[in-house]
């Protein structure tokens, strides 16, 4: 069965400033692994997803992150924050045939 | 987005009434998944549908039903609400499982007083 870990709850952060949104993942087979984005009152949206090849993924608004298979780390990052990034952000893992499990979200707060 | 339909929006209701939440598609996706989400911990997979009459269970799925009789549709039932079940529901669905991302719904609001 796959787990996520996301360290962080939250993370303030300043605007302009880079951040690191941090998530661990286990499991004993392949992994697909995801990030969502939830703006307030809304659904989540699917800002990058890793299915196999480069290690490096980019996604929408600006965000990358790195498949580190020896560290079973999908951490996110964003050079630059803007006001807009306030959100909260979800990892999420799924095997081959299996549903996504996802982390419990971490709050990113940035301020002026 | 991506065509999903979430319907109440909000509701207030009793303890021990029936409760129903319709999730609708337009995307003819073979998947749908209904999740709550709660502070603390992040979303939990109730039930998810694999086909017209085909569903599982999730991990928590406890006092919950759902039933899909059309591609488009999938109910999510509590026969009997507690207030342990207030939250925020979304559904989701995706055109396979594995690599294949999802897409949510604007989510339900249920307060069981």
């Amino acid at each position: 069965a796959q787990s996520v870990t996301q360290l962080d709850s939250q993370v303030p952060v300043f605007e302009e400033a880079p951040v690191e949104l941090r998530c661990n993942y286990s499991s004993s087979v392949s992994v697909y692994l995801f990030w969502y984005v939830q703006y307030p009152n809304q659904g989540l949206q699917l800002l990058l997803k890793y299915l196999s090849g480069s290690t490096l993924v980019k996604g929408i608004n600006g965000f990358e992150a790195e498949f580190n298979k020896s560290q079973t780390s999908f951490h996110l990052r964003k050079p630059s924050v803007h006001i807009s990034d306030t959100a909260e952000y979800f990892c999420a893992v799924s095997g081959r045939n299996t549903p996504l499990v996802f982390g419990k979200g971490t709050r990113l707060s940035v301020i002026a | 987005d991506a065509g999903i339909t979430q319907s109440p929006r909000h509701k207030v209701t009793e303890t021990g009434t029936p409760v129903t939440l319709r999730c609708h598609q337009t995307e003819n996706h073979r998947y749908m998944y209904w999740y709550r989400q709660d502070p603390g911990h992040g979303l939990r997979l109730i039930h998810y549908s694999y086909g017209v009459k085909d569903t599982d269970k999730g991990e928590v799925s406890d006092g919950y039903s759902v039933s899909r009789s059309k591609t488009e549709d999938f109910l999510l039932t509590l026969e009997s609400a507690t207030s342990s079940q207030t939250s925020v529901y979304f559904c989701a669905i995706s055109p396979g499982q594995g690599g294949q991302p999802q897409h949510f719904g604007d989510g339900t609001r249920l307060s069981i007083l």
